[in-house]
């Protein structure tokens, strides 16, 4: 699978949209670019995945560039609620395992 | 609802001392999964299932035992608790129907366990 590498950790604030990078310069032609979130030690949440189209369901936006060598993911209005660690994954969709790594955690200010 | 859930929530036990930790999901999935999460290294799959009788190993498996005889649960084995097993476990489900949705995974709760 490919390897993902994400900043660290961002600050958005309430209300406003939170745009979450992810350089996945390596990813092959079938491989699926994934979205999860982890909300303090809960059991991580998924959020969102695609191929090449961008995507949109009701948690957030998925947005992949042409080349597929990195995505966005975007929160279209940031409530404190979203105050997580969301880790990008790329991987084939038939795939055992997926990699968490360590995610960007991303904190919502009031 | 549907959901994945896991008990105990929270086990403090002492070294050797067998215990099994247990995984059901309601989703009628095929692919189930154990996961372990410890600072600073994510994390990592311990034991992961295709199917009722279908088990295989995964990043972090010794230590571990795991079985499926159904298809709902699939129950985390510990034979000897050794304190480097303390960390945060996490099972996971999906369905393997469509090829798109295979890692759409579903987490339960987790698991602390803290072995002394």
């Amino acid at each position: 699978d490919a390897k993902t590498t994400q900043p660290p950790s961002m600050d958005c604030a309430e209300g406003r949209a939170a745009n979450l990078p992810c350089n996945h310069s390596t990813i092959s032609g079938n491989e699926y670019v994934y979205w999860y979130r982890q909300i303090h030690s809960q059991g991580p949440q998924y959020i969102i995945h695609g191929l090449k189209n961008n995507e949109t369901n009701e948690m957030a936006s998925l947005i992949i560039t042409e080349d597929r060598k990195s995505s966005t993911l975007i929160l279209p209005h940031a409530t404190l609620r979203d105050t997580a660690v969301y880790y990008c994954i790329a991987g084939f969709p038939g795939a055992n395992n997926l990699f968490f790594g360590t995610g960007t955690r991303l904190t919502v200010i009031p | 609802e549907a959901q994945v859930t896991q008990n105990p929530r929270y086990l403090i036990t002492v070294t050797g001392k067998k215990l099994t930790v247990t995984c059901s999901q309601n989703m009628n999935h095929e692919y189930m999964s154990w996961y372990r999460q410890d600072p600073g290294l994510g994390l990592r799959q311990i034991y992961y299932s295709m199917n009722v009788e279908v088990t295989d190993k995964g990043d972090v498996p010794e230590g571990y035992k795991v079985s499926r005889k159904e298809k709902r649960n699939f129950p985390l084995i510990l034979e000897s608790p050794s304190p480097n097993q303390t960390s945060l476990y996490f099972c996971a489900s999906s369905s393997l129907t469509e090829v798109r949705s295979y890692n759409e995974q579903f987490f339960g709760p987790g698991t602390r366990l803290t072995v002394l």
